[in-house]
C-alpha cells in the first residue's frame, strides 16, 4: 500500500543534542513537506521540496535542516540550535501537478527534549 | 502575513446533534481551502473547495466556501462519537506547482454518546 511512514513515532533526546526524524514516501510524490504542531497553534510548515536537491523554508525554518536526495527521503534534523524543540513532528507529501493538491501526512514523531 | 482562523476552538455536543464549524482567512494569493480530520496522528482529507458558493458533500459531512465573505464552513449532521476530532482548516496559497498550506488552530469536537 501506497504511503508515508515516518519514524520513529517517539523520540527522546537530551537537550545540545541534534535529533534526525525519518519521512519516506513511496507514493511517487514529487513535493514533500515538514510541519510542527503544538498545541493551540496548528501545524507550522518547517521546510518543504518541491523536487530533488531542492528544498525551501517555511514559516519556521530556524533550528532545523533538511535534505532531499532522493524522490522518496526527506528527513529533517532538529538542531541544538531549536529553542523549544518538544513538539508532534508532521511529514507530508503532494502530487507536483501544477495545482493544489490535497497533503498526505505520515503518522507523525512526537519528539521531547528534557 | 497570511492568517487562517478557525471557530470554535472547541465543541461538546450530544449523539445526533448537528455542528457547524467556521474557517475564515487573510491571505495573499488564494489557491484552495481545505477540511482535515485529525483524530489522533495523521489528518485525513476530507474536502477540498476552490469555488465559492459551491457546496461538496460527503455522507453527512459537507462543506462550502463563501461566496464574499473570506470563509469556509464545515457541516456536520447526525453526529456520531466516531465524528470526535480535531478538524483542521488550511488555505493553499502562492503561485507555481507545489502549495504551501497555512493551516488554522484546529476545532475540537467532542461528541458525547
Amino acid at each position: 500500500d501506497g504511503g508515508i511512514t515516518q519514524s520513529p513515532k517517539y523520540l527522546f533526546r537530551k537537550e545540545g543534542q541534534n535529533v534526525t526524524l525519518s519521512c519516506e514516501q513511496n507514493l511517487n510524490h514529487d513535493a514533500m513537506y515538514w510541519y510542527r504542531q503544538d498545541p493551540g497553534q496548528g501545524l507550522r510548515l518547517i521546510y518543504y521540496s518541491q523536487i530533488v536537491n531542492d528544498f525551501q523554508k517555511g514559516d519556521i525554518a530556524e533550528g532545523y535542516s533538511v535534505s532531499r536526495e532522493k524522490k522518496e527521503s526527506f528527513p529533517l534534523t532538529v538542531t541544538s540550535a531549536q529553542k523549544n524543540p518538544t513538539a508532534f513532528y508532521l511529514c507530508a507529501s503532494s502530487m507536483e501537478t501544477g495545482f493544489v493538491s490535497p497533503l498526505h501526512f505520515g503518522n507523525g514523531t512526537r519528539l521531547t527534549v528534557t | 502575513e497570511d492568517k487562517v482562523v478557525q471557530s470554535p476552538l472547541s465543541l461538546v455536543v450530544h449523539e445526533g446533534d448537528t455542528v457547524t464549524l467556521n474557517c475564515s482567512y487573510e491571505v495573499t494569493n488564494f489557491r484552495s481551502l481545505l477540511w482535515y480530520k485529525q483524530e489522533k496522528k495523521a489528518p485525513t482529507f476530507l474536502f477540498m473547495l476552490t469555488s465559492s458558493g459551491i457546496e461538496k458533500k460527503s455522507g453527512r459531512l459537507s462543506s462550502i466556501l463563501g461566496k464574499k465573505e473570506l470563509f469556509s464552513i464545515l457541516n456536520i449532521t447526525a453526529t456520531q462519537t466516531g465524528d470526535s476530532a480535531v478538524y483542521l482548516c488550511a488555505v493553499g496559497v502562492g503561485g507555481g506547482g507545489a502549495q504551501k498550506l497555512v493551516f488554522g488552530q484546529g476545532t475540537r469536537l467532542t461528541i458525547n454518546p
